[in-house]
C-alpha cells in the first residue's frame, strides 16, 4: 500500500535552532499533504494544508514565519520550525494524498526543544 | 509499539441503515482512543475520543463508539446514517503519557441516497 515516510522520528535540540521535517511519499504523487499537531493527551490539530506547487494554507492561530512549509514536488513537503522554542516541543504528523484517493499519514516527528 | 486495524476497507449503506466500523488496536498498556473523519476534499476532523471514565463515548453527528477492553476495540456506531456521512473514518490510538498517534488504514463509508 502507499506509504509515507517522515523524518526524523525523533529530534531533540537546543532553544533558538531551526528545525526542518520531512514528509515524502513513497509510491504515489501527493497533490495535497497536510501538517498536524499533537500536544500530549489531545487530538491532532490541523497546522496548514500545503498543494505542490502554491502557497501553503495556514489554519487560524497557527505562525506563518514560524512554521515553514514547502512543497516543492509531488512527493516532497518539508515544514520547518523556525527558532524553536520549548513550548514547540510537540508531535508533528503529515499526511499526504493524491486527488480523490484516501489519505496516508507519516509516522510522526517528536520534536523535544531543550 | 501500537498498532491498530480497521477490518473493513470499504462499507456501502444506504440511508437510514445502521453503521458500525470495526477500530482493534494492540498495546500493552492505557491507551487513548480516536475516531476521526475526513470528508471528500477536506482536512481531518475529530469525531470522538475517549480518554478514561464511561467507556460509551458520544461524539458530534450522533457518533458513538463504544471502548471494550478486554477486546481491545473501540468500533464507532450510528444508529441511522446519512448522504452527509459519506467520508473517511480513521482510528487511531496514543498510549497514554505523551506518545505518538498512530492510525488506521481507514475505511471508506459511502452512503447510497
Amino acid at each position: 500500500g502507499a506509504v509515507v515516510s517522515q523524518h526524523p522520528s525523533w529530534v531533540i535540540c537546543k532553544s533558538g535552532t531551526s528545525v526542518k521535517i520531512e514528509c515524502r511519499s513513497l509510491d504515489f504523487q501527493a497533490t495535497t499533504m497536510f501538517w498536524y499537531r499533537q500536544f500530549p493527551k489531545q487530538s491532532l490539530m490541523l497546522m496548514a494544508t500545503s498543494n505542490e506547487g502554491s502557497k501553503a494554507t495556514y489554519e487560524q492561530g497557527v505562525e506563518k514565519d514560524k512554521f515553514l512549509i514547502n512543497h516543492a514536488s509531488l512527493t516532497l513537503s518539508t515544514l520547518t520550525v523556525t527558532s524553536a522554542h520549548p513550548e514547540d516541543s510537540s508531535f508533528y504528523i503529515c499526511s499526504a494524498r493524491d486527488s480523490g484517493t484516501p489519505q496516508h499519514f507519516g509516522d510522526g516527528t517528536r520534536l523535544s526543544i531543550l | 509499539a501500537q498498532s491498530v486495524s480497521q477490518h473493513n476497507h470499504h462499507v456501502i449503506l444506504s440511508e437510514a441503515a445502521s453503521l458500525e466500523l470495526g477500530c482493534n488496536y494492540s498495546y500493552g498498556g492505557t491507551v487513548n482512543l480516536f475516531w476521526y473523519v475526513q470528508y471528500p476534499g477536506q482536512h481531518l476532523q475529530l469525531l470522538l475520543k475517549y480518554f478514561s471514565g464511561d467507556p460509551l463515548v458520544k461524539g458530534i453527528k450522533g457518533f458513538e463508539a463504544e471502548f471494550i477492553k478486554s477486546k481491545f476495540s473501540f468500533n464507532l456506531r450510528k444508529p441511522s446514517v446519512q448522504w452527509s456521512d459519506t467520508a473517511e473514518y480513521f482510528c487511531a490510538v496514543t498510549p497514554k503519557g505523551a506518545g505518538k498517534s498512530t492510525f488506521g488504514d481507514g475505511t471508506t463509508l459511502t452512503v447510497k441516497p
